[in-house]
């Protein structure tokens, strides 16, 4: 199983409805996620971090962690076609394992938002 | 204003030739990364560094070379080793090693 896997896509919602982007993890207790949108042809952005369970909302996002479940979800309210982009998450390996000091992302889910 | 360029935009690269591609950054971030992602794919780590004059091979490091003299510059070498190099070439830096990561604007490298 891949460390960090995203549901694979593509997704298409209609505007202005909520989109869920989904990612799941093993073998790790990090404490930090990170969710990046890339528009076709350029490099990622970062547009939303999270460190604890539960909730966080910024603007249209909102982020939900569950450690519990390894689970971590990127939510989309009233979606807009310029949200159309392809969204990456990515979470850092255990602390003190092989891998430390890098982030591990997901491969991508696109989505499409059409008016 | 704060952040990470990357020069050149698009380098064209002749067969058999090295290349160097630039990374700067004055967030005053220790770590830094290099990434490759080519068309459809996610991001393969090359190289990363979390400290000036330290450095790590990521994934796919072969054919590709890095120093790290500067806290602000980390640049990469594409060498002639690299079988297949024409790819988006991508700088990210962090404020330390697992934290959130930056991107620059990349680099589009193509193999003539």
């Amino acid at each position: 199983q891949k460390e960090v896997e995203q549901n694979s896509g593509p997704l298409s919602v209609p505007e202005g409805a909520i989109a869920s982007l989904n990612c799941t993890y093993s073998d790790r207790v990090s404490q930090s996620f990170f969710w990046y949108r890339q528009y076709s042809g350029k490099s990622p952005e970062l547009i939303m971090s999270i460190y604890s369970n539960g909730d966080k909302e910024d603007g249209r996002f909102t982020a939900q962690l569950n450690k519990a479940s390894q689970y971590v979800s990127l939510l989309i309210r009233d979606s807009q076609p310029s949200d159309s982009a392809t969204y990456l998450c990515a979470a850092p390996p255990n602390a003190g394992g092989t891998s430390y000091g890098k982030l591990t992302f997901g491969q991508g889910t696109i989505l499409t938002v059409h008016p | 204003d704060g952040g990470i360029t990357q020069s050149p935009k698009y380098l064209f690269r002749k067969e058999g030739q090295n290349v160097t591609l630039s990374c700067e950054q004055n967030l005053n971030h220790d770590a830094m990364y290099w990434y490759r992602q080519d068309p459809g794919q996610g991001l393969r780590l090359i190289y990363y560094s979390q400290i000036v004059n330290d450095f790590q091979k990521g994934d796919i490091a072969e054919g590709y070379s890095v120093s790290r003299e500067k806290k602000e510059s980390f640049p990469l070498t594409v060498t002639s080793a690299q079988k297949n190099p024409t790819a988006f070439y991508l700088c990210a830096s962090s404020m330390f090693g697992g934290d959130e990561q930056f991107f620059g604007p990349g680099t589009r490298l193509t193999v003539l």
